[in-house]
């Protein structure tokens, strides 16, 4: 069975800086899709970032940029130029790509804060 | 845009009683998911369809049950609410070839 793992639990920001959240994932797959949602307070769960194992480039949005390590299996997300608005829970997940119906993995996210 | 929508943003019941959370999507997606979210646990998927009438267990299914009559339509029922089922409950779609879920705004269910 798939796990995610995201240890830190809490991580906090100055705004205008960069921070990196940690997500490592175990997995005998080769093909795979990886996710980053974002969970505001009270509000709505959004898809952040995707990215499809076999793609080697790394996924980016905007101010949202993922390191991708294969091997290491290992998935972080990068955030720029961080604004109040980032301050969330975000969520880690994991999805197969060989069966047509597979379930999302999801890790047990960090609550990243954002400092004024 | 997607659009996922739940019946009820908060509810309110009492141990025994039976309930019934609703989903809508309107973007014609094949899969819909049902999640609990609880603090230090993250999600975890309740149940699943992939298409009308189908269903799969998810992780966690004891004490739930599900229903698909319509394509856009997925509930969740609690036959007999217990309060170790008071928990934020998220509903999920997404269309084939899977890609990533987009979800509703979530139930916060308090069973007393």
């Amino acid at each position: 069975a798939q796990t995610v793992t995201q240890s830190q639990p809490e991580m906090s920001v100055q705004e205008a800086e960069t921070v990196t959240l940690s997500c490592t994932y175990d997995t005998s797959e080769s093909d795979y899709y990886l996710f980053w949602y974002k969970q505001p307070p009270s509000r709505q769960m959004i898809l952040v970032i995707r990215q499809e194992a076999y793609k080697q480039q790394n996924a980016t949005e905007n101010r949202f940029s993922v390191n991708f390590q294969k091997a290491a299996k290992s998935f972080s997300l990068k955030i720029s130029d961080s604004q109040l608005g980032d301050a969330a829970m975000y969520f880690c997940a994991y999805r197969s790509a060989l069966r047509a119906n597979s379930k999302l993995t999801f890790g047990k996210g960090i609550t990243l804060s954002v400092r004024p | 845009d997607v659009k996922v929508t739940q019946s009820s943003r908060y509810l309110v019941k009492r141990t025994g009683e039976k309930v019934f959370l609703e989903c809508v999507q309107d973007m014609d997606h094949e899969n819909m998911f049902w999640y609990r979210q609880d603090p230090g646990l993250g999600l975890r998927l309740i149940y699943f369809s992939y298409d009308v009438k189908m269903k799969e267990k998810g992780d966690i299914p004891e004490g739930y049950s599900v229903s698909r009559e319509k394509k856009e339509r997925f509930s969740l029922i609690l036959e007999s609410a217990s309060t170790n089922q008071t928990s934020m409950y998220l509903c999920a779609s997404s269309p084939l070839p899977v890609g990533g879920e987009y979800f509703g705004p979530g139930t916060r269910l308090t069973v007393t």
